[in-house]
C-alpha cells in the first residue's frame, strides 16, 4: 500500500548529528515532492524544509538553514534528513510527508509514521 | 510564535457543530489555499481538508472548510467523541518562502 516508513527512534548528545531516512512504497517516488516536519512535545507542527527527489532541489526554513541537510537516493525510493549540532530543544518527532505539487500547497497527503529524536 | 493564528482550544457537546478559525496576512492565506490537519495522540498527522474546502478520500463530509480574504475556517458538524484531536491550519507563505502552520487547536468533545 502507498506509505512512507521512517527509521527508528534516536538518543543523541548534544552536538551530536542525526540522520533520519524515509522509505516510499506503494507509488512512484519520483512523481511527488517530499517535506520534512517536526512536533516538539507540547509544540504545534514546525517545518524544516522540502525537496524535489528528481533534481534534488531543496529548500530550507531560514531557520535552519544550514543545520538540516535533505538528500534522496531514488534507486531505494529513500529520503534523509540530517540534523547537525543537536541542541535539548530539538527533542521532537520528525515527519515526512509527501506532496504531489512542489510547496504543498495541495496538501501533504501521505506521511510517514514519524521518528522520536531525543537530544540529551 | 506561529505564523498563522487558531484558537488554542475549541469544545462541544456531541452532535454539536463547532468551527475553528485560521488567521495569516496576504503573504500567506491572502494568496495560497489553505489545508487542515488532524493528529490524534501518538500518531502522524492527517489531511483533513486541502486547497480550502476539498475533501480526501475517506474523511467524512461533516467536514468542511473555506476561506476568504486572509482568513480560514474548518466547521464540523455533527461532533463525534473520536473527533477529539489536535486541529492545524497550514498554507505557503510567499514571504517567508515556507510552508506556515497555526498553533493548533484542541478539539475537545465534552
Amino acid at each position: 500500500q502507498v506509505q512512507l516508513v521512517q527509521s527508528g527512534a534516536e538518543v543523541k548528545k548534544p552536538g551530536a548529528s542525526v540522520t533520519i531516512s524515509c522509505t516510499a512504497s506503494g507509488f512512484t517516488f519520483a512523481n511527488y515532492n517530499y517535506h520534512w516536519l517536526r512536533r516538539a512535545p507540547g509544540q504545534g507542527l514546525e517545518w524544516l524544509g522540502l525537496i524535489d527527489p528528481g533534481r534534488g532541489d531543496t529548500t530550507y526554513a531560514q531557520r535552519f538553514q544550514g543545520r538540516v541537510t535533505m538528500t534522496r537516493d531514488p534507486a531505494t525510493a529513500t529520503l534523509y534528513i540530517t540534523v547537525h549540532s543537536l541542541r535539548s530543544n530539538d527533542t521532537a518527532t520528525f515527519y515526512c510527508a509527501r506532496t504531489d505539487d512542489y510547496f504543498g500547497v495541495d496538501g501533504l497527503d501521505v506521511w510517514g509514521q514519524g521518528t522520536t529524536v531525543i537530544v540529551s | 510564535q506561529s505564523v498563522l493564528t487558531q484558537p488554542p482550544s475549541v469544545s462541544g457537546t456531541p452532535g454539536q457543530r463547532v468551527t475553528i478559525s485560521c488567521s495569516g496576512t496576504s503573504s500567506n492565506i491572502g494568496g495560497n489555499p489553505v489545508n487542515w490537519y488532524q493528529q490524534f495522540p501518538g500518531a502522524a498527522p492527517r489531511l483533513l481538508i486541502h486547497r480550502d474546502s476539498r475533501r480526501p478520500s475517506g474523511v467524512p463530509d461533516r467536514f468542511s472548510g473555506s476561506r476568504s480574504g486572509t482568513s480560514a475556517s474548518l466547521a464540523i458538524s455533527g461532533l463525534h467523541s473520536d473527533d477529539e484531536s489536535q486541529i492545524y491550519c497550514g498554507t505557503w507563505d510567499d514571504g517567508l518562502n515556507a510552508l506556515v502552520f497555526g498553533g493548533g487547536t484542541e478539539l475537545t468533545v465534552l
